[in-house]
């Protein structure tokens, strides 16, 4: 079985700072990352994926993956309190049909 | 827009009453997933489907079953529902091709099982 870790927080940072989420995962052979963002009482939202080594770049949102350590991570550069929420990091399930192994989230907390 | 709805945003039924869950989508997907969440644990997959009148367990199937008679929707039922089954409940679906980590998430049920 699969695993994602996440460490579970919450992580405090300041408006303007950058926040950084880690995530390991147990299967070498996985392609793909992704991570979703949830607001307290709402569902989860993609808001990154990356399949390649490196970083990958959206806005204030990087995500960052090392294959050989086994981790991906996210940063939000100049965060915001908006950006407060749980970040879910998944891995797709060998078997196909979409699965997805889900991360139990870190809630992420931009205080003024 | 993609839209993922779900019957009910709260629900409260009694210890061994069956229970019926129930989500649609209306974007043609093929795949639909039942999670539960619970602090802590999060998402887990209890069941998905990824073509009508086909079900595949997920990692807690047990005290749970699936229907998907139309492509479009799929319900969870709880046979006889027990104390332990208080969660969040959480539908999503995605098509075939394309993103294969991209899920689309209805807003949720939360269950209380008194």
């Amino acid at each position: 079985q699969k695993e994602v870790e996440q460490n579970s927080g919450p992580l405090s940072v300041p408006e303007g700072a950058i926040a950084s989420l880690n995530c390991t995962y147990s299967d070498r052979g996985s392609q793909s990352f992704f991570w979703y963002r949830q607001y307290s009482g709402k569902s989860p939202e993609l808001i990154m994926f990356i399949y390649s080594n490196g970083d990958k770049e959206d806005g204030r949102f990087t995500a960052q993956l090392n294959k050989a350590s086994q981790y991906v991570s996210l940063l939000i550069r100049d965060s915001q309190p908006s950006d407060s929420a749980t970040y879910l990091c998944a891995v797709p399930f060998s078997g196909g049909y979409n699965k997805l192994i889900f991360g139990a989230g870190t809630r992420l907390a931009v205080h003024p | 827009d993609v839209k993922v709805t779900q019957s009910s945003r709260y629900l409260v039924k009694r210890t061994g009453e069956k229970v019926f869950l129930e989500c649609v989508q209306d974007m043609d997907h093929e795949n639909m997933f039942w999670y539960r969440q619970d602090p802590g644990l999060g998402l887990r997959l209890i069941y998905f489907s990824y073509d009508v009148k086909m079900k595949e367990k997920g990692d807690i199937p047990e005290g749970y079953s699936v229907s998907r008679e139309k492509k479009e929707r799929f319900s969870l039922i709880l046979e006889s529902a027990s104390t332990n089954q208080t969660s969040m409940y959480l539908c999503a679906s995605s098509p075939l091709a394309g993103n294969a980590g991209e899920q689309f998430f209805g807003p949720g049920t939360r269950l209380t099982v008194l």
